[in-house]
């Protein structure tokens, strides 16, 4: 069965440090996708970055990066010189390869501190 | 482009009553939507995937006949909350896709959320 875990419930970043967060899935399938959202306190959910299952390269949008290790089956989000906005819930997704069916992870909170 | 909306954003009702909740793709054709729901403090759990002119697939342990999906247009998909109860209270999110079928690299754009709380 499919499944993202995220093991860290909360994380603290100084602002303008970098800060990853942890992402780790399972699945038998061979085609799927990994997501990153982040979720602010409206609770409207922002699409961070995509990695591909095929994808030879690390996935990057502006500051968010994807450290992509396939035999690992991690994909952690990087956010580089964090800033006070970053601070949300963050979740990390999977497609279950077939229909675009998300699963989502626990998130993780991460509060950025001046 | 690629925007979603959901109305209403919040609503308020007694227990017994149907509540529903519309979700639009404002400037794409969405073949595909899906609901999700999340408990505060929690991640968000899919409930139904929806498809424009067919009937919705139900995730496991979800009551179909409680949380009704309707998908009429290629626009517009609703969630009917039937018969709703306290314990239904939660945040209500749809998700909408421009296209279906095994694709990889494929973004879902989601809508606002709705809060429903049932008094």
């Amino acid at each position: 069965a499919q499944k993202i875990t995220q093991t860290q419930p909360g994380m603290f970043v100084q602002e303008k440090e970098a800060v990853t967060l942890d992402c780790t899935y399972d699945t038998s399938d061979q085609s799927y996708g990994l997501f990153w959202y982040k979720q602010p306190s409206s609770g409207e959910m922002i699409f961070l970055i995509y990695q591909g299952s095929y994808d030879e390269q690390n996935a990057t949008e502006g500051r968010y990066s994807l450290n992509f290790q396939k035999a690992r089956k991690s994909a952690n989000l990087v956010i580089s010189a964090s800033q006070l906005g970053d601070s949300a819930m963050y979740f990390c997704a999977m497609d279950t390869g077939g229909y675009n069916k998300l699963i989502f992870g626990a998130g993780t909170r991460l509060a950025v501190h001046p | 482009g690629a925007v979603v909306s959901q109305h209403p954003s919040w609503v308020i009702c007694k227990s017994g009553t149907s509540v529903k909740i519309e979700c639009r793709s404002l400037d794409f054709q969405a073949t595909t939507m899906f609901w999700y729901r999340q408990f505060p403090k929690q991640s968000l759990m899919l409930m139904a995937t929806s498809n424009e002119g067919s009937k919705a697939t139900y995730e496991q342990g979800v009551e179909k006949d409680k949380f009704l999906i309707n998908h009429a247009s290629l626009t517009l998909s609703t969630l009917t909350v039937t018969s709703a109860h306290p314990e239904d209270s939660s945040f209500y999110i749809c998700s909408a896709s421009k296209a279906s079928g095994l694709q990889e690299g494929y973004e879902q754009y989601f809508g606002p959320g709705t809060r429903l709380t049932v008094t």
